[in-house]
């Protein structure tokens, strides 16, 4: 079974512009979350996807957005760039049996560097 | 404020030998803890998880203990190999009865081991 993709792997961006990133997910899971790791900070989540609904949300301005589309894969999008985006943008997928907590796979990461 | 602490950066271990890693946790409402493993240039992988109605659980060399009075957890590793030489965060899922898999990380101990 392939892991999580993201793509691309490396982005380089100015200040002020916007950044869409990629991610699919394991095939048959259905939830998409997305977090943040920079080394002072840490991995902090900055949302849930969940059958094209945002399920959760974490403690990140408006500029940071995201969907997710009918076949599961999701977006992230950051308007106007700042110096503090610069960061690992890890993509995580789970079966999200309700029931039952799942463990969350991730993908390889986004490193995006804003000069 | 970080609910969940990991308060060692990093950690050295001879080959051979255990490795116990700790986290504490502040909030109250955490119901399941997982643990996960992160090499350079590679997203967390899944390592071991717990549930707050267990006090301990075991996976090959891998076993993670939970004192929920004391907020703390700990995973240990028995024996140690130099391949365990990684970044081991300790992670929380709060209760939601939703399933939501919101995932409060620690900031990670550098693990070493010397052959």
């Amino acid at each position: 079974k392939a892991g999580v993709t993201q793509t691309p792997r490396y982005l380089i961006k100015t200040r002020g512009q916007q950044v869409t990133l990629s991610c699919s997910p394991i095939s048959g899971h259905r939830s998409v979350s997305w977090y943040q790791q920079t080394p002072g900070q840490g991995l902090q989540f900055l949302f849930e996807y969940f059958s094209e609904t945002q399920r959760n949300k974490g403690n990140f301005p408006g500029r940071f957005s995201g969907r997710q589309f009918s076949n599961s894969r999701s977006e992230m999008n950051v308007s106007t760039l700042e110096l503090g985006d610069s960061a690992l943008y890890l993509c995580a997928s789970s079966s999200s049996a309700l029931s039952s907590y799942n463990e969350q796979f991730f993908g390889p990461g986004t490193r995006l560097t804003v000069l | 404020d970080q609910q969940v602490k990991q308060n060692s950066p990093s950690l050295s271990v001879q080959e051979g030998r255990i490795s116990i890693l700790n986290c504490d946790y502040t909030n109250s409402m955490f119901d399941y803890f997982l643990w996960y493993k992160k090499y350079p240039a590679e997203g967390p992988t899944f390592l071991i998880s717990i549930s707050s109605i267990k006090d301990k659980n075991e996976d090959g060399r891998f076993t993670v203990f939970l004192n929920k009075s004391a907020k703390h957890l700990s995973l240990h590793i028995v024996p140690s190999q130099p391949g365990d030489s990684a970044v081991y965060f300790c992670a929380a899922i709060p209760y939601s009865g939703a399933g939501s898999y919101q995932l409060t990380f620690g900031k990670g101990t550098k693990l070493s081991v010397i052959p």
